[in-house]
């Protein structure tokens, strides 16, 4: 069955420690990946995207994901986190035989020690 | 990025009263657009998908006859909770599709999102 799972519920990290969220998919071919960040009461911001071409991608806010095909996974990452980046993180995908519909991972909450 | 306002931010309304909510793409054409209901510490649940000029595709669950959609425009899509209750109170989130190139590429951008309180 097609899914995306984020394994981690919540992630602690220290300020200006580095981040790692993980994602992974479930689907027969290379899907559309994304991350976003919500922030409380607040709608989504896109933070980066993945379509093709190099495997690791820039986004917003310092943040990079790399897809690895091998793996099914594309994980966020941050080398620094700053006390703003708490908030809760998706990863999303689109399977491309699915009506181009967007499919959401449970979400990851970031919380940021002083 | 492409910009989706949303309106009202916040609702609170009585029992069996209706509410609608906006969802404008303000700098884009958005053919398509995105309901979502978010309940306290979950992910986005898609409610329906709102195709502009024709009637909007609803998931498996949906009440399409509690949650009326209209997309009128290309920038407008409107989300109407009918006879609310108090069940209907959640977190209801709007996004539009950007279509790239010849490819549908889906990026959705989404609205700040609407908190519905139904007393």
């Amino acid at each position: 069955a097609q899914s995306v799972t984020q394994p981690d519920i919540h992630i602690t990290v220290s300020e200006g420690a580095s981040l790692e969220l993980r994602c992974n998919y479930s689907y027969g071919a290379t899907p559309y990946l994304f991350w976003y960040v919500q922030s409380p009461g607040q709608g989504l911001q896109l933070l980066l995207k993945y379509f093709s071409g190099d495997t690791l991608v820039q986004g917003i806010k310092g943040f990079e994901a790399e897809f690895k095909r091998s793996q099914s996974s594309f994980n966020l990452r941050k080398p620094s986190v700053h006390w703003s980046d708490a908030a809760e993180y998706f990863c999303a995908v689109v399977f491309m035989n699915r009506d181009d519909k967007i499919i959401f991972g449970k979400g990851t909450r970031l919380h940021i020690l002083p | 990025g492409a910009v989706v306002s949303q309106h009202p931010s916040w609702v609170i309304c009585k029992s069996g009263t209706s509410v609608k909510i906006e969802c404008r793409s303000l700098d884009f054409q958005a053919t398509t657009m995105f309901w979502y209901r978010q309940f306290p510490k979950q992910s986005l649940m898609l409610m329906a998908t709102s195709n502009e000029g024709s009637k909007a595709t609803y998931e498996q669950g949906v009440e399409k006859d509690k949650f009326l959609i209209n997309h009128a425009s290309l920038t407008l899509s409107t989300l109407t909770v009918t006879s609310a209750h108090p069940e209907d109170s959640s977190f209801y989130i709007c996004s539009a599709r950007v279509i790239q190139g010849k490819l549908t590429k889906n990026i959705q951008y989404f609205g700040a999102g609407t908190r519905l309180s139904v007393l």
